[in-house]
């Protein structure tokens, strides 16, 4: 399986500056034949279910506000939220979706400082 | 706009069964793959598998194999997920969701999500 690892577990951020989370995974995630990296991130706040926010790595869904940016080939990616706004308090999830079975990562939780 | 509603809090005994429904509404239920996502209090998702209503065909995780069953109701436009040989290791929440295959591959993110069903198993 691979295992996707985020870093770090958790993070304080003052209201309006940048919050930067990355994750590592075991194996490249990269389609080389269409060189598009099978990775998403997903928000969750308490009693929610995942919000995709990200998908191939930098592909914002629609709606997702703009401060929303992915980044990252291969094996190492980052999200970050530029201008930090108090709703983003939430847990940040991981996910490749390039060989089964699907993995997460085990989650960022995102706070103010 | 694609909506799933799912089935109410489920109590259970070690050892038992749970069938867990997920209700699609929004669009075309035989265009989408619904895939099963549980979250154990805590901790990060973890993925258990899908089936395309369009073709029947089902994709298990490995680990679940065996002991989970995922069907469909076309004319209810209702996914299912039962779960057996139920332990204390199973209380969770689950999650229906529908997954956005990723091109030239069979698995996928995920983009609707239903609200979540708690599984607690406990004698």
């Amino acid at each position: 399986d691979i295992v996707m690892t985020q870093s770090p577990d958790s993070l304080a951020v003052s209201l309006g500056e940048r919050a930067t989370i990355n994750c590592k995974s075991s194996q490249s995630v990269l389609y080389i034949s269409n060189k598009k990296n099978y990775l998403a991130w997903y928000q969750q706040k308490p009693g929610q279910p995942p919000k995709l926010l990200i998908y191939g790595a930098s592909t914002r869904e629609s709606g997702v506000p703009d401060r929303f940016s992915g980044s990252g080939s291969g094996t190492d990616f980052t999200l970050s939220i530029g201008s930090l706004q108090a709703e983003d308090v939430a847990v940040y999830y991981c996910q490749q979706y390039y060989i089964t079975p699907i993995t997460f990562g085990q989650g960022t939780r995102l706070e103010i400082k | 706009q694609v909506q799933l509603v799912q089935s109410g809090t489920e109590v259970r005994k070690p050892g038992s069964s749970v069938k867990v429904s997920c209700k699609f509404s929004g669009g075309t239920f035989s265009d989408y793959v619904i895939s099963w996502v549980r979250q154990a209090p805590g901790q990060g998702p973890d993925w258990m598998g899908g089936i395309s209503p369009l073709f029947g065909t089902t994709n298990y995780a490995q680990k679940f194999q065996g002991r989970v069953t995922f069907a469909t109701d076309e004319s209810t436009s209702t996914a299912y997920m039962q779960l057996s040989s139920l332990t204390s290791e199973d209380t969770a929440f689950y999650y229906c969701a529908t997954e956005h295959l990723g091109e030239m591959t069979t698995l996928g993110y995920f983009d609707y999500w239903g609200q979540g069903t708690l599984v607690t198993v406990s004698s």
